[in-house]
């Protein structure tokens, strides 16, 4: 099946720092890539949608200029949140779809973020 | 999308069928019943997806009622690692068509017991 791998699983950083997510498609061209960040206890809520070579789409409320979204080949595409603060800490979800399997989002392990 | 309606939470033992149930009475003709499930600190995993018939693969079946406004995901034999949140999404079909990205509800949240 189609995977998704996103890196690292698992990131502290001092409040203030950037951190950047990347999401690979291994096994398939990711035409689209979305970003989902969950709160304990909480759903998944979609953040932004990129498409390859062109400018993500942000969900209502979501700040651009915080949580840059670049998706730059048909199998990457990276999360930076900038400057962040412990209200950034979170679990940070990609999700990729491609041409193969029929229209489904295939999701990446996840990323815990731990701002201090 | 069609908004969908799950129980909160749900018990299941182990080896048995478990029947997780799902609303969608506001669904569209061109709209698709996809599951997912996410256990604990992972990422969501695809589980089944149809449109009007009924769907098999080797993780589940899937039955939509024939007005498609509900549908019921069936995992044949439940094993304790089958323990996780079910999602039941609603959306339009087709990679180009408009709104196409996947809206998590709440899920149900699915314990099955030794």
């Amino acid at each position: 099946g189609a995977v998704v791998s996103q890196h690292p699983s698992w990131v502290i950083c001092k409040s203030g720092t950037s951190v950047k997510i990347e999401c690979r498609s291994l096994d398939f061209q990711a035409t689209t890539m979305f970003w989902y960040r969950q709160f304990p206890k909480q759903s998944l809520m979609l953040m932004a949608t990129s498409n390859e070579g062109s400018k993500a789409t942000y969900e209502q409320g979501v700040e651009k200029d915080k949580f840059l979204i670049n998706h730059a080949s048909l199998t990457l595409s990276t999360l930076t949140v900038t400057s962040a603060h412990p209200e950034d800490s979170s679990f940070y979800i990609c999700s990729a779809r491609g041409e193969v399997g029929k229209n489904i989002q295939y999701f990446g392990a996840g990323t815990r973020l731990s701002v201090l | 999308d069609a908004k969908t309606t799950q129980p909160t939470s749900m018990d299941c033992a182990e080896g048995r069928a478990a029947n997780l149930p799902c609303n969608h009475s506001t669904i569209s003709g061109n709209e698709y019943v996809y599951w997912y499930r996410q256990i604990h600190s992972q990422g969501p995993q695809y589980i089944i997806h149809g449109l009007k018939n009924n769907e098999t693969n080797e993780m589940a079946s899937l039955i939509i009622t024939e007005d498609r406004k509900s549908s019921t995901l069936i995992l044949p034999h439940a094993t304790l690692r089958d323990t996780a949140v079910y999602y039941c999404i609603v959306r339009v079909g087709g990679i180009k068509a408009a709104g196409n990205k996947l809206t998590f509800g709440g899920g149900t949240r699915v314990l099955v017991k030794p």
